[in-house]
């Protein structure tokens, strides 16, 4: 069973802070990993997309991979209130099927 | 980032009868649109996979006369639920990616269903 594995939460930071979220893989074969922002009642949406070793920046956030340790992260930096919800991991296996992780919530305290 | 659309947004039915949600990819063509269910505060649940032009792929434990997808072009498919119970009332989310293996999947708004 191909797996993408979060701390489900919740992660509590202070507003200004950084949120560091954490995923791993079992598949070696997965190429390409990304990261959606989901939040309460709605559907995800794609934050970041990575396919390279180290990391990768947009704006405030950055996604670092390792594929030696099979680890993907998140880092959300000058963290705000509305940078709550829920973080989705997602890993394409070899067989061009994606796996999401259960997701972790997280909570920026104003 | 691509747009999908899904419709309707929110469908209250009674009990046993069906309902049609559209996914449609409205700035690209999808060769490949996933349907997925989501329950309150649970992750997302693939329920299968469509390719155009093709029978849909469905994951283990979904129902494949219960739940008929049709994928008739490369912008638009269909997830009907049919003789709908209240257990299948949740949040259906379709997304659709243009190639394989890098490719992202951009996500629908979600429909919500509520069977009485």
């Amino acid at each position: 069973q191909k797996e993408v594995e979060q701390n489900s939460g919740p992660l509590s930071v202070p507003e200004g802070a950084i949120a560091s979220l954490n995923c791993t893989y079992s598949d070696r074969g997965s190429q390409s990993f990304f990261w959606y922002r989901q939040y309460s009642g709605k559907s995800p949406e794609l934050i970041m997309s990575i396919y390279s070793n180290g990391d990768k920046e947009d704006g405030r956030f950055t996604a670092q991979l390792n594929k030696a340790s099979q680890y993907v992260s998140l880092l959300i930096r000058d963290s705000q209130p509305s940078d709550s919800a829920t973080y989705l991991c997602a890993g394409n296996t070899g067989g061009f099927k994606t796996i999401f992780g259960a997701g972790t919530r997280l909570f920026v305290k104003a | 980032g691509a747009v999908v659309s899904q419709h309707p947004s929110r469908v209250i039915c009674k009990s046993g009868t069906s309902v049609k949600i559209e996914c449609r990819s409205l700035d690209f063509q999808a060769t490949t649109m996933f349907w997925y269910r989501q329950f309150p505060k649970q992750s997302l649940m693939l329920m299968a996979t469509s390719n155009e032009g093709s029978k849909a792929t469905y994951e283990q434990g979904v129902e494949k006369d219960k739940f008929l997808i049709n994928h008739a072009s490369l912008t638009l498919s269909t997830l009907t639920v049919t003789s709908a119970h209240p257990e299948d009332s949740s949040f259906y989310i379709c997304s659709a990616r243009v190639g394989r293996e890098l490719e992202t999947q951009y996500f629908g708004p979600g429909t919500r269903l509520l069977v009485l």
